[in-house]
């Protein structure tokens, strides 16, 4: 069946340091691939998508490409702020149903 | 901008109590979906509602019910609450009609049994 592996956490990170959080996928058709976003005490909001093989995602300085071939859709930003600090969950959808990796949490320090 | 909005907030109950928890989303989506969340598990579907009318088991149904009650709203209900249903629930909902649409989720509704 489908699933989505993330990378354990938790990661702590100094600002302005660069970040990847890993995520892997098992699909059998073509889904399309999330990454939400948790802050502390709420619910979960979509920051990025892709739909099809090869695509970028972005928002908010966060990227992720769609690759197919690696089965993956790995997050990165360049640069990350206190405010960052959140938990992090890869999502996939297909034939609707989504499949949800368990949160990576991130701790950015002054 | 209401988005998904769930009642309520903060429940504390006792083994064996019943209770509902409300969700309602004002973007006339088609699907709604219930889940929990579980320290070092992630979101787990409980049930979900492809379109009104309509309503499905997830990977975790057992001592919970749902209602589709109109297009807005998807009621979760467990009817005798058990320790193991501590948790915080979260209600999504979606546009439906195709994969590359994402789900929008409440803020929670947090619930301790005692």
């Amino acid at each position: 069946g489908d699933s989505v592996t993330q990378m354990e956490g938790p990661v702590t990170l100094s600002e302005e340091a660069f970040l990847t959080i890993n995520c892997t996928y098992t699909a059998t058709g073509y889904p399309s691939l999330f990454w939400y976003v948790q802050y502390p005490g709420e619910g979960l909001q979509l920051l990025l998508k892709a739909t099809k093989a090869d695509d970028k995602g972005s928002n908010k300085g966060f990227e992720a490409t769609y690759r197919k071939e690696t089965t993956s859709f790995h997050l990165e930003k360049g640069s990350v702020q206190v405010s960052d600090s959140a938990v992090y969950f890869c999502a996939l959808s297909d034939q609707n149903q989504f499949y949800f990796g368990t949160g990576t949490s991130l701790t950015v320090i002054p | 901008n209401a988005g998904v909005t769930q009642t309520p907030k903060f429940q504390v109950l006792k083994t064996g109590q019943s209770m509902t928890l409300q969700c309602a989303q004002d973007m006339n989506h088609n699907s709604m979906y219930w889940y929990r969340q579980d320290p070092g598990m992630g979101l787990r579907l409980i049930y979900y509602s492809a379109s009104e009318g309509t309503t499905d088991k997830g990977e975790v149904p057992n001592g919970y019910n749902v209602s589709r009650l109109n297009k807005r709203e998807f009621s979760l209900r467990l009817e005798s609450a058990a320790p193991s249903q501590t948790s915080v629930y979260f209600c999504a909902s979606r546009r439906g009609g195709g994969d590359n649409q994402p789900q929008h989720f409440g803020d929670g509704t947090r619930l301790s049994i005692l």
